[in-house]
């Protein structure tokens, strides 16, 4: 069975500060997709970024960044230089997929992590 | 572009009572449709999702049900609602070949 772990609960940081979020995921699967999705106190899930597990090259969007590593089973997520319009929920997320590489798009979730920016 | 719309955004409603919320997607064809429920502080539990017209998957068993009649339209059901299913419904919509979902703006239910 799939399984996301996000082990941090909570995280408290002060603006302009780095902030990593950790994500490990278990799965049999040799193909897969991982997520990661921002929810802001409105509630809405806001979709940040898609990996696939043929891709282990890093990615960075603006002050985002995400490392993605198989030998660790770990997708972590990087925000630099915080802002108080980082806070929110994150979520990590990961998605079946079959032989040929297209997601069935049924996501398994871990547990959040609550971000919190102080001015 | 895609968009997709949940109402009521917040609904109270008393224990034993029935409950339909509903889910439109626009801008897409086919989409797959999926209903979700977050429990305060909790993370994200698939109820349903469908690939088509008609075709709906459970995922976990309880006294809500969930039917799609049109394409882009997605509706979760109950007859008698549970003080345990309060929470937040997420309704998301996804094209296979790409595998992300997009995910609405939530209904808010509180059964008391």
């Amino acid at each position: 069975a799939q399984k996301v772990t996000q082990a941090q609960t909570e995280i408290s940081v002060v603006e302009k500060e780095d902030v990593t979020l950790d994500c490990v995921y278990e799965t049999r699967d040799t193909t897969y997709y991982l997520f990661w999705y921002k929810q802001p106190p409105s509630g809405e899930l806001v979709f940040l970024i898609r990996r696939n597990s043929f891709d282990e090259q890093n990615e960075i969007s603006g002050r985002y960044s995400w490392n993605f590593q198989k030998s660790t089973s770990s997708f972590n997520f990087t925000i630099t230089a915080s802002q108080v319009v980082d806070s929110a929920v994150y979520f990590c997320a990961l998605s079946e997929a079959n032989a040929g590489g297209t997601s069935y798009g049924k996501l398994t979730f871990g547990q959040g992590t609550i971000l919190t920016v102080h001015p | 572009s895609q968009t997709i719309h949940q109402w009521p955004a917040t609904l109270v409603q008393p224990v034993g009572s029935p409950l339909s919320l509903e889910c439109t997607v626009e801008g897409t064809s086919n989409p797959n449709l999926y209903w979700y429920r977050q429990a305060a502080g909790r993370g994200l539990q698939l109820l349903f999702y469908s690939v088509g017209i008609g075709q709906i998957s459970s995922e976990v068993p309880q006294n809500l049900s969930a039917s799609r009649p049109q394409d882009r339209q997605f509706i979760l059901s109950s007859k008698k609602l549970l003080l345990s299913d309060s929470g937040f419904y997420l309704c998301a919509w996804s094209v296979m070949e790409r595998g992300t979902q997009y995910f609405g703006p939530g209904t808010r239910l509180l059964v008391l």
